[in-house]
């Protein structure tokens, strides 16, 4: 059974520019669930997906957007970086919408200058 | 506004020491749960606890709900250097399957 697996592992980028960050789920599971954690903070959830429709947004502005494929992995978009934005990123995977275990990949580490 | 607190924010003990990590609302959740986070990797769940009062025991670790479910607490027995790691409380808020994690508590067991 494959873990959950995020890529890149680490990313810089400036002011101003666009990422995507992708989100391969756990095999079997159908909702991904995404994550921003601040550096000495808790994670904070910006959005889940689930069965390829958004299914809850956390308070994250619109520039924070994403994608859920068929084979369920998921992409996480952000739109105008800013400095602020520097943060770990987590994608959870889970089986349903409901209350089943989250599986946490081990994130990727964005740095904007 | 952080809707999950969690105390204390560190804590440095000695192995074989006890120790009480706390997470408090003033929101009543669905369910709670505890994580725990080592560097360069995602959370772990330890523990869902959904009744009030509830209590659960998960080897040397003690989880309570609290009565009215906006608290928790987690008790560690004779801390082990494993310990260490960075725990995580999670609150389900009601109806909406998304989950607020509290600010996080830094533990280090010294050997």
């Amino acid at each position: 059974e494959t873990g959950v697996t995020q890529s890149p592992t680490h990313l810089i980028k400036t002011r101003g520019q666009q990422v995507t960050l992708r989100c391969s789920s756990q095999s079997g599971h159908n909702t991904v669930s995404w994550y921003q954690q601040a550096l000495g903070q808790g994670p904070q959830f910006i959005f889940q997906y689930y069965r390829e429709e958004e299914n809850g947004r956390g308070n994250f502005p619109p520039r924070f957007s994403g994608l859920q494929f068929p084979n369920y992995s998921s992409e996480l978009n952000v739109n105008a970086l800013e400095l602020d934005d520097s943060a770990l990123y987590l994608c959870a995977s889970s089986l349903g919408s409901g209350r089943g275990t989250q599986y946490f990949g081990p994130g990727t580490r964005l740095l904007v200058l | 506004t952080q809707l999950l607190e969690q105390s204390p924010q560190f804590l440095s003990i000695q192995e074989g020491e006890n120790l009480t990590v706390y997470c408090n609302s003033s929101s009543v959740f669905s369910s709670l749960q505890w994580y725990r986070q080592e560097p360069g990797e995602g959370p772990v769940l330890l523990v869902t606890v959904v009744t009030g009062g509830e209590v659960k025991k998960l080897k040397r670790l003690t989880f309570q709900f609290g009565d009215a479910r906006k608290d928790s607490s987690l008790h560690i027995t004779a801390a082990q250097p494993g310990d260490t790691g960075l725990y995580l409380c999670a609150g389900e808020w009601p109806g909406t399957y998304k989950y607020i994690f509290g600010t996080g508590t830094r533990l280090k067991v010294l050997a």
